[in-house]
């Protein structure tokens, strides 16, 4: 089993829909939690952070489920800019600074 | 402008014929990590550094080699490349040992896309 993992995808949705892409991760001490967003070719750069009490970012919303071990990205009215891939990262702690890379979600928002 | 620079940004070479990855970054920070990112398996951690003089390996450590003498500058090693190690290759850095921690997010290079024949 992978330690973090992903559903690749794609999704692809109409602009203003509402889309969401769970994570799940196998460790359960892992400790910090962020989404990044890839755009193609290009470098990740980190969406959000993801606390246990969960957050919102404008039009982002992340959670974190640690009974069921996973966090999940709801993205609201999409844009065609939030075309890009996500990617659900994971630290964990045991093993110093292992930070914990799925492989992402290709989200394609159309017009 | 704060930012991660690594140069080249594209690397087409041949088995075997040692290059040189660079990484520096003008933020002051203390972690370096370099990252290789494959179709379907995402971002894998070759090697990590703490600090100066600190380096230690990642999951995929075979065949690079790492240096950390200045704390600006973490350059990727490849001594005798191989077509396996075709990939595109990130750097990054954050502002503390604890690479991972809310406060101290990744910051990556824009790649270098190397490709070994």
């Amino acid at each position: 089993r992978k330690e973090v993992e992903q559903d690749p995808g794609p999704f692809n949705v109409p602009e203003g829909a509402t889309v969401a892409f769970n994570c799940t991760y196998s460790n359960s001490a892992s400790q910090s939690f962020f989404w990044y967003r890839q755009d193609c070719r290009k470098e990740p750069k980190l969406l959000m952070s993801v606390y246990s009490s969960g957050n919102e970012d404008g039009r982002f919303t992340a959670q974190l489920n640690r009974a069921s071990q996973y966090i999940s990205l709801l993205i609201r009215d999409s844009k065609l800019s939030d075309s890009a891939t996500y990617l659900c990262v994971v630290n964990y702690m045991e093993y110093g600074n292992k930070l914990v890379f799925g492989a992402g979600t290709i989200l394609r928002v159309k017009s | 402008e704060a930012q991660v620079t690594q140069n080249p940004r594209y690397l087409i070479t041949v088995t075997g014929k040692k290059l040189t990855v660079t990484c520096s970054q003008n933020m002051n920070h203390e972690y370096m990590s370099w990252y290789r990112q494959d179709p379907g398996l995402g971002l894998r951690q070759i090697y990590y550094s703490m600090n100066v003089e600190v380096t230690d390996k990642g999951d995929v450590p075979e065949g690079y080699k790492v240096s950390r003498k200045e704390k600006r500058n973490f350059p990727l090693i490849l001594e005798s490349p191989s077509p396996n190690q075709t990939s595109l290759y990130f750097c990054a850095s954050s502002l503390t040992a604890l690479g991972s921690s809310y406060n101290s997010p990744l910051h990556f290079g824009n790649g270098t896309r190397l490709t070994v024949t």
